[in-house]
């Protein structure tokens, strides 16, 4: 079964330094992977997708992320943060079976300081 | 750009209620989803709506939800008799399969059960 884990549920960095988050997947077969993101009181917004094309995936807002097979992970990374990209961010996978129900990992929030 | 829109976006109801949550979703989209986050917890799966009829539903989706398209554009989640683990946050999604398997996901309807 397609499983997916953040392994930090907080990431506090400063404003203007890089942001790391970190996301394991787990798939029997070549996953689509999707990072999503959640301001305060917002609904969930895609920030990007990987479906088996380039392995390094561009994303809005500056996000990019990198598909790594040999370690299945899907790690979302920003060169510099922004104070509003204070959010939470979710790393999601499509679960097999034909309907695209997406799982969602436990999210991790992100806390940019001045 | 189109988008997905929920109504209301707050709703407090005593348990044992019925209570219904509204979906607009994007108009040329084909499949439909609903999925739920408690306070605390991860985004998770309740249900996937195509061509009319339940394609997955998942082991929350118990006899007490059911899902209508009533026209052809709302797309709604009925909760029959509310309980208080009702509580959540419900996010409506809806994808056109031409976009890669994206879905698009509504704001969101924060249900608080009494």
């Amino acid at each position: 079964a397609q499983s997916v884990t953040q392994l930090d549920s907080h990431v506090s960095v400063s404003e203007g330094t890089p942001v790391l988050l970190r996301c394991n997947y787990s798939s029997s077969y070549s996953p689509s992977l999707f990072w999503y993101v959640q301001h305060p009181n917002k609904g969930l917004q895609l920030l990007l997708k990987y479906t088996s094309a380039a392995t390094l995936v561009k994303g809005i807002n500056g996000f990019e992320a990198e598909f790594k097979k040999s370690e299945t992970s899907f790690h979302l990374t920003k060169p510099s943060a922004h104070m509003s990209d204070a959010a939470e961010y979710f790393c999601v996978v499509i679960a097999s079976g034909g309907y695209n129900k997406l799982i969602f990992g436990a999210g991790t929030r992100l806390a940019v300081h001045p | 750009e189109p988008e997905v829109t929920q109504t209301p976006s707050h709703q407090v109801t005593q348990m044992g209620q019925e209570v219904i949550l509204r979906c607009v979703p994007i108009s040329n989209h084909l499949y439909f989803y609903w999925y739920r986050q408690i306070l605390g917890q991860k985004v998770e799966f309740l249900v996937s709506f195509y061509n009319n009829e339940i394609s997955e539903k998942s082991e929350i989706f118990d006899d007490q939800f059911s899902v209508e398209r009533p026209d052809g554009s709302n797309f709604t989640l009925k909760i029959r008799s509310t309980k208080l683990e009702d509580s959540a946050m419900y996010f409506c999604a809806s994808m056109d399969m031409t976009s890669g398997s994206t879905q698009y996901f509504g704001p969101g309807t924060r249900l608080t059960v009494l």
